[in-house]
């Protein structure tokens, strides 16, 4: 177990549609990340939080948008939902130090129809 | 540009025997950890190892060992005595700080799919 919680664990919607995904991070990682795994682009970084405030963003879909609040949980929000959003999503989680790893939630497989 | 390639899609070892995955990396930043991730079928990533750049041995964790080349660039992962528990994708990933002193984050190779035969 990571420590990091990512809710919910699966998710069907349809297109147009607005979903929000949800991480916890481990007790004391003030940097949350978010990742999409998806078959054609592989992993790619989506956005990081650093104790509440956005620390750098990646390929991050204007339609997508996330933030995290005052008791580090984060938040990814995708908007008007398209057949090519579905994926996995992963959330992680670190401490300040460069040479720790970066601890995974189990994700959030988004599968829109 | 920052970068990680892993160049073998697929590989297939037997059982027991050692297996050495590739990864090279690109980056100008003196600064930088590399790691190396499991994801078997059902999806989570492990974390299995970590190399920092200025750290002068390679990294072992139990089965696992990085082969760090720092003049060429390279983090093999080598897996020695190869279990059937070991068939799942390997992912290298890099990372590099932040401009405001925090970690930055992963940036991963397109992965290796290793399948352990009996």
């Amino acid at each position: 177990d990571s420590g990091v919680t990512q809710t919910p664990k699966h998710l069907i919607t349809a297109t147009g549609q607005r979903v929000t995904l949800r991480c916890s991070p481990r007790s004391g990682d003030l940097s949350v990340y978010w990742y999409q795994q998806s078959l054609d682009q592989g992993l790619q970084f989506l956005i990081q939080y650093y104790n509440g405030e956005e620390r750098a963003k990646g390929n991050i879909l204007e339609r997508f948008s996330a933030q995290q609040f005052p008791d580090l949980h984060s938040e990814l929000n995708l908007s008007s939902l398209e057949l090519g959003d579905s994926a996995l999503y992963f959330c992680a989680s670190s401490d300040r130090a460069l040479n720790t790893e970066a601890f995974f939630g189990q994700g959030t497989r988004l599968t829109v129809v | 540009a920052q970068k990680i390639t892993q160049t073998q899609p697929g590989m297939f070892v037997q059982e027991k025997e050692a297996v050495t995955l590739d990864c090279t990396y690109d980056t100008s930043d003196p600064s930088y950890g590399l790691f190396w991730y499991k994801q078997p079928s059902s999806g989570e990533m492990i974390f299995l190892i970590y190399q920092g750049s200025y750290d002068q041995q390679n990294a072992t964790e139990g089965r696992y060992s990085l082969n760090f080349q720092k003049a060429r660039k390279s983090a093999n992962l080598v897996i020695s005595a190869s279990q059937l528990g070991d068939s799942a994708m390997y992912f290298c990933a890099m990372r590099v700080m932040n401009y405001g002193g925090s970690q930055g984050n992963l940036i991963f190779g397109k992965g290796t799919k290793l399948s352990v035969k009996p």
